[in-house]
């Protein structure tokens, strides 16, 4: 697609639920990223790949956060056992390279724990 | 680690200047990125500044101090559209690609 496409747009979940969000980033960019940002926040980073492996994932809150990108392209967070704390807007980002010249983010999963 | 520190809101008038600062408690990183975002829609990015100087990309322009632990984004000749928050984000010194981002300033842009 022309775009980084995420899916759903919106996610309202109950607390202790397990959640999935989607993320199809532009073709042939190696790197994904996926941020968090609450409300009247900046951008705070999670995990990244390039390719199918995570290079960094210092970002992971804890254990209940995970991501996987098994083919290199489309990449799936997933949340454990989620907390009101949880609730954000989840962004992901693809690049061609170096993160300096600029990532191209989707319009982010919404997420609300009730 | 980073810190990267934004005024909290700007207001201006439309076809005024203004600019945005970003002030940076870093040991090092390898330049300063500007984001803009639109309520409710995705972060785009604006400009880059690898090296110390004045970047100019037609009416925005961002500038890099490391000396003086600084940057800034100059937009000229408002538009009620430049309404928006803008984040300025390095890449710490370390093997990784992730971006650490500045706390936002929420532009407003009155006719």
């Amino acid at each position: 697609g022309a775009g980084v496409s995420q899916t759903p747009s919106n996610k309202v979940t109950e607390k202790g639920k397990y959640v999935e969000l989607r993320c199809d980033p532009i073709s042939g960019h190696t790197a994904l990223y996926w941020y968090r940002q609450s409300l009247g926040q900046g951008p705070e980073f999670l995990i990244y790949f390039q390719g199918t492996g995570a290079a960094d994932d210092s970002g992971l809150p804890n254990d209940r956060f995970f991501a996987v990108r098994p083919e290199g392209s489309v990449s799936t967070l997933k949340i454990q056992r989620t907390e009101r704390g949880d609730s954000a807007v989840y962004l992901c980002a693809s690049s061609p390279g170096a993160a300096d010249y600029g990532y191209t983010f989707g319009s982010g999963t919404r997420l609300t724990v009730v | 680690g980073q810190s990267l520190e934004q005024p909290s809101e700007v207001t201006a008038v439309e076809g005024a200047i203004v600019q945005i600062n970003c002030t940076y408690q870093t040991s090092g990183f390898y330049g300063l990125s500007w984001y803009q975002q639109h309520d409710g829609g995705a972060p785009t990015f604006l400009s880059y500044n690898a090296l110390d100087g004045l970047e100019e990309t037609g009416r925005f322009s961002s500038f890099l101090s490391r000396s003086d632990s600084y940057g800034y984004l100059l937009l000229q000749e408002l538009q009620m559209k430049d309404s928006a928050s803008y984040f300025c984000a390095v890449r710490p010194p370390s093997n990784t690609d992730k971006l650490i981002f500045g706390t936002g300033t929420r532009l407003q842009v009155f006719p």
